[in-house]
């Protein structure tokens, strides 16, 4: 059973371009949520996709999208980046309404 | 006031003691708490797991929940260096997190002392 794995690790984009962050699920898990965490502080939840659509977002624009595929990897996509954009991007898995979720180890962006 | 509240720390204490982690939540509908770990430059590592009031153990970790005081608390003995990281508490009014996703708090740094 492989676990939550995002890419790229890191990656380092000027203010006001465009990024695409990638996320695979862990193993038989359908549900897949996306959060921002800025340094020194909890992570705060962007969105969810359960079935290819979003189920629920949280407080962020709506220069924040994503998407679900059917093998249920996603993606999250930000246009038109912020400095105050940089932070790990992680992603987490589950299945639909399963008490818990599982991390991947994040993307680390810097917006510079 | 933000939802859920947790001191940031640094924690540090000696290898071996009893370590006392606590988060407090303004929001009366969470019903599913979590502990995450999460070391430096990595992803949160799901810890425990508790639904509603009451108290779960798993080998040197225990948590609690008190919902009518809406605090929460892990528990951790005989202390480890590698033990030594940043604990994140999460909670949800729905299992996983449904569409309002977990909401965490900031995390506590923990340093275990050699």
């Amino acid at each position: 059973e492989t676990g939550v794995t995002q890419s790229p690790t890191h990656l380092i984009k000027t203010r006001g371009q465009q990024v695409t962050l990638r996320c695979s699920s862990q193993s038989g898990h359908n549900t897949v949520s996306w959060y921002q965490q800025a340094l020194g502080q909890g992570p705060q939840f962007i969105f969810q996709y359960y079935r290819e659509e979003e189920n629920g977002r949280g407080n962020f624009p709506p220069r924040f999208s994503g998407l679900q595929f059917p093998n249920y990897s996603s993606e999250l996509n930000v246009n038109a980046l912020e400095l105050d954009d940089s932070a790990l991007y992680l992603c987490a898995s589950s299945l639909w309404s399963q008490e818990t979720q599982y991390f991947g180890p994040g993307t680390r962006l810097l917006v510079l | 006031q933000k939802e859920v509240e947790q001191d940031p720390g640094p924690l540090s204490v000696p290898e071996g003691a009893i370590v006392s982690l606590n988060c407090t939540y303004s929001n009366s509908a969470f019903q599913y708490f979590m502990w995450y770990r999460q070391y430096s430059r990595k992803g949160p590592e799901l810890l425990m797991y508790t639904y509603s009031s009451g108290n779960k153990e798993d080998g040197r970790f225990t948590a609690q929940v008190d919902k009518s005081s809406k605090y929460i608390s892990l528990f951790i003995r005989d202390s480890q260096p590698s033990d030594s990281a940043t604990y994140l508490c999460a909670m949800s009014p729905a299992p996983g997190g449904g569409a309002d996703g977990l909401t965490f708090g900031k995390g506590t740094h923990l340093i275990i002392q050699p």
